[in-house]
């Protein structure tokens, strides 16, 4: 069965520093999307991602996140200057329109990032 | 989007019926209900989606009264790979819309 994957598993990174997380959606997927939780939080939605733009985007995606989808298979998020508080597990997730409009999301096995 | 209302934790043996309801009480016309599952450092799996009456998979059954203000997730008898949180979520079915997900339900399985 395909699936999403995600490099790296885990990620330590000095505050301050920059980060990528990288994410192989499903091959056949037209729409993207990072997630992120927080250790003992909810899932919380970050950006979507269509047709090489964003979609739309949450207040927690700010100045120091980008997505980038650079080649056809990976899709890429950064944090320009990591922050404590961004330590969190980052989800990658991709669907794909049906016939009827609509499709399940698939999740990847998540990053964890560690900020110190 | 319409908010949810499920209990926090719940607790079975294993060989159990597990029914999980969810409250939604604004649900609007075009809405949808999809449940969702998290194992522990995993992330989020569909399960099951449904707008009305029942919708059976292989994993899952959902139940929908008529009024639609409920829902109840049933998993026939679960083992302990079933331990994990479920998500109920109500909103348009389009596929652009991002999942808000809630707090959820932690589901133990016990032997």
């Amino acid at each position: 069965e395909p699936e999403v994957t995600q490099t790296p598993s885990h990620q330590v990174t000095q505050m301050g520093q920059e980060v990528i997380l990288r994410c192989v959606p499903i091959s056949n997927h037209l729409y993207f999307y990072w997630y992120r939780q927080i250790l003992g939080q909810k899932v919380e939605f970050l950006v979507s991602f269509y047709n090489n733009e964003i979609s739309e985007k949450s207040e927690i995606f700010d100045d120091q996140f980008s997505v980038e989808r650079p080649d056809g298979s990976n899709f890429t998020l950064k944090i320009r200057s990591t922050k404590l508080e961004d330590s969190a597990m980052y989800f990658c997730a991709s669907s794909v329109t049906s016939g009827s409009g609509f499709t399940e999301q698939y999740f990847g096995p998540g990053t964890r990032l560690t900020v110190t | 989007l319409a908010k949810t209302t499920q209990p926090i934790s719940m607790d079975s043996y294993e060989g159990q019926e597990v029914n999980i309801t969810c409250s939604h009480n604004n649900i609007a016309t075009n809405d949808y209900i999809t449940w969702y599952q998290q194992f522990p450092s995993q992330g989020p799996r569909f399960i099951i989606q449904g707008y009305k009456t029942k919708v059976t998979n292989e994993v899952a059954s959902l139940f929908i009264p008529a009024d639609r203000k409920s829902s109840t997730l049933s998993l026939p008898r679960v083992s302990l790979s079933d331990t994990a949180v479920y998500y109920c979520l109500v909103g348009p079915r389009t596929v652009t819309d991002k999942l808000i997900f809630g707090t959820g339900t932690r589901l133990q399985v016990f032997p």
